[in-house]
């Protein structure tokens, strides 16, 4: 089945370790998504990709970055995690906008 | 720029109750909009969609939203709800030509 699909869906990582996050797709969509979802709060988009042009969202640290090497992959690198950044990271794609999102199940980051 | 007001962050009914959970919009330019759900540990799952034409878009398990363009709402409504509605909902709608942004979420819980 064609699906978004993160790895891991569980990730502890220490304080200031770097992290990363990966996200595939078998949907073939131009675009890509990683948004940041904190309990009980609504899921804040970090970057997102329109093929290869990357496009950063104003108020997203610069200690998040992505990098897209090819339309099935995305990963967001956590340079210095802090204890704020735990959250859900949840990677999406589209192919319009018309469409709305496809997500992936997403992965919950501990920071410890 | 868009934004998205969800009015309730919780909302309990009883099994076979009515419910609506409340979204309202504000944009100066036309938008696609989106209901999305959100069981625990997920990722967000697309519900329904209104892009044009007849105002009152349906899902195919029962939950139909109506836009409404004078008052800038898209309220989600089901006439009769089921222990297995019980989820997080979320309202977005589309920002310039490849963006989302969502409401802070309602938590619907059903109580038997």
């Amino acid at each position: 089945d064609a699906m978004v699909i993160q790895n891991p869906r569980y990730q502890v990582t220490q304080f200031g370790k770097p992290v990363t996050l990966s996200c595939s797709q078998t949907l073939n969509h131009n675009v890509m998504y990683w948004y940041q979802q904190k309990s009980s709060q609504a899921p804040k988009l970090l970057f997102h990709y329109y093929d290869k042009d990357f496009n950063n969202e104003a108020d997203t640290p610069d200690n998040f970055q992505s990098r897209r090497p090819n339309t099935s992959f995305c990963f967001l690198d956590i340079r210095s995690p802090g204890l704020g950044d735990a959250a859900m990271y949840l990677c999406a794609t589209s192919t319009s906008i018309r469409d709305g999102a496809f997500f992936g199940q997403g992965t919950r980051l501990t920071v410890v | 720029a868009q934004s998205v007001t969800q009015l309730d962050s919780q909302v309990p009914v009883f099994e076979e109750a009515p419910v609506e959970l409340r979204c309202n919009y504000s944009s100066s330019v036309s938008v696609y909009l989106f209901w999305y759900v959100q069981y625990p540990n997920q990722g967000l799952q697309l519900l329904l969609k209104y892009l044009s034409g007849s105002t009152l878009v349906e899902s195919i398990n029962g939950f139909e939203a109506e836009f409404n363009k004078s008052q800038t709402s898209f309220h989600l409504r089901k006439p009769s709800v089921h222990i297995s509605d019980t989820a997080e909902y979320f309202c977005a709608v589309t920002a310039g030509a490849s963006k989302i942004i969502f409401g802070s979420g309602t938590r619907l819980s059903i109580r038997p």
